[in-house]
């Protein structure tokens, strides 16, 4: 069984501080990781994706991936309350083919005034 | 943006009925998915769709479930009796051509939540 964990949160950082989201995977072939925000009573929203070890930097949202440890992450820098969702990992495995998302339970993130 | 479109977007059903949900995935689009997300739970993969088959299903896809791509627009998911356990958000999902590292990411649409009597 292949596995996405995420701390469930939630997550309470203060307005303006930078917010870390941590994703564990057990399939060392997983090949593409996404991060995506879920509302509550709404739909996933993607945020980032990274294909490659290292860091990918999009506006105030870094993605961070080592593959070696199974570990994918997302930085949230000046975190407005705005943020305040459910950020759900998301993984899957090769690539060429048409493969199915699996979910991590997603970390609940709470941005304070 | 283009985007996912699903309809309806609440269904109230009784068990045993049969339902139709429907989805317009984006339309350059060529690969498409259905999840289903259980109040409070996880997210979870359905079946993927391209070229006009079944691509992959998961074990909460049984011989009640089909999928279908009516026309060149529409991608439908169908329960033929519903029970009251299918009762979640339903979220179709599509994604553009495949690289050749990594694969494109999935846009969802808005979901359709079933509630079953």
């Amino acid at each position: 069984q292949k596995e996405v964990e995420q701390n469930s949160g939630p997550l309470s950082v203060p307005e303006g501080a930078i917010a870390s989201l941590n994703c564990t995977y057990s399939d060392r072939g997983s090949q593409s990781f996404f991060w995506y925000r879920q509302y509550s009573g709404k739909s996933p929203e993607l945020i980032m994706f990274i294909y490659s070890n290292g860091d990918k930097e999009d506006g105030r949202f870094t993605a961070q991936l080592n593959k070696a440890s199974q570990y994918v992450s997302l930085l949230i820098r000046d975190s407005q309350p705005s943020d305040s969702a459910t950020y759900l990992c998301a993984v899957n495995e090769g690539s060429g083919t048409a493969s199915k998302l699996t979910f991590g339970t997603g970390t609940r993130l709470q941005v304070t005034l | 943006e283009p985007e996912v479109t699903q309809t309806p977007s609440h269904q109230v059903t009784q068990m045993g009925q049969e339902v139709i949900l429907r989805c317009v995935p984006i339309s350059n689009h060529l690969y498409f998915y259905w999840y289903r997300q259980i109040l409070g739970q996880k997210v979870e993969f359905l079946v993927s769709f391209y070229n006009n088959e079944i691509s992959e299903k998961s074990e909460i896809f049984d011989d009640q479930f089909s999928v279908e791509r009516p026309d060149g627009s529409n991608f439908t998911l169908k329960i033929r009796s519903t029970k009251l356990e299918d009762s979640a958000m339903y979220f179709c999902a599509s994604s553009d051509y495949l690289r050749v590292r990594g694969n494109q990411p999935q846009h969802f649409g808005d979901g359709t939540r079933l509630s079953i009597l």
